[in-house]
């Protein structure tokens, strides 16, 4: 079974540019994660998904970040412009819902999205 | 306020022996304990979990400890291999409160040959 599929893995850009990075969860996992990782530090989340709908986006910097989950399966998120302080790992994580608790269904992660903003 | 606190950045263990990582926390509503162990260029991976009304968890080489009154666990790794050498985060969530899951720092485990 495939696990999360992210892209890029690698991304370097100048600071006010945009930048976006997609991620495909395992299949038939209905909660999807984005999550900051900064050098350092643990994960921490930005938002989170059940199917389409953002349940929890209380982290999400709405000024410059956004996200999107269309059609409930693949996700992007943008940041728009990029500032250097967003220099990070961007993780998306996947989970199948079934538990009814997001905070302790089995998240599977993906090897993140590394961006330097220079 | 930091809210799971892992104050071992890094933590050498010989290979063969009992390597330990310990976690304290904040927050009296958190009722749901987890490590993840993350290599290099890779995403966190789930080890082991348990929940506040149990005190020990065990699976294979890895049993997690909770001491509630003192608001700190650990996880246990007996016999430690090289294949262990990793960041272990500690991470916890309180569901009645906002489900979702606050990690700790991470300490990075060197397992010596």
């Amino acid at each position: 079974e495939a696990g999360v599929v992210q892209s890029p893995r690698y991304k370097i850009i100048e600071k006010k540019q945009p930048v976006a990075f997609w991620c495909n969860p395992i299949s038939g996992h209905n909660t999807l994660y984005w999550y900051l990782q900064n050098l350092g530090q643990g994960p921490e989340l930005l938002i989170r998904y059940e199917n389409e709908e953002a349940v929890d986006d209380s982290q999400l910097p709405k000024d410059r970040f956004s996200a999107e989950r269309l059609k409930g399966v693949d996700s992007t998120l943008k940041i728009q412009p990029a500032e250097l302080g967003d220099s990070a790992v961007y993780l998306c994580a996947s989970s199948p819902g079934t538990s009814g608790k997001a905070s302790t269904d089995t998240q599977y992660f993906g090897p993140g999205t590394r961006l330097t903003v220079l | 306020d930091q809210q799971v606190k892992q104050n071992s950045p890094s933590l050498s263990v010989q290979e063969g022996r009992i390597s330990i990582l310990n976690c304290d926390y904040t927050n009296s509503m958190f009722d749901y304990f987890l490590w993840y162990k993350k290599y290099p260029a890779e995403g966190p991976t789930f080890l082991i979990s348990i929940s506040s009304i149990k005190d020990k968890n065990e699976d294979g080489r890895f049993t997690v400890f909770l001491n509630k009154s003192a608001k700190h666990l650990s996880l246990h790794i007996v016999p430690s291999q090289p294949g262990d050498s990793a960041v272990y985060f500690c991470a916890a969530s309180a569901w009645n409160r906002d489900d979702k899951i606050i990690f700790g720092k991470g300490t990075r485990l060197h397992i010596l040959p």
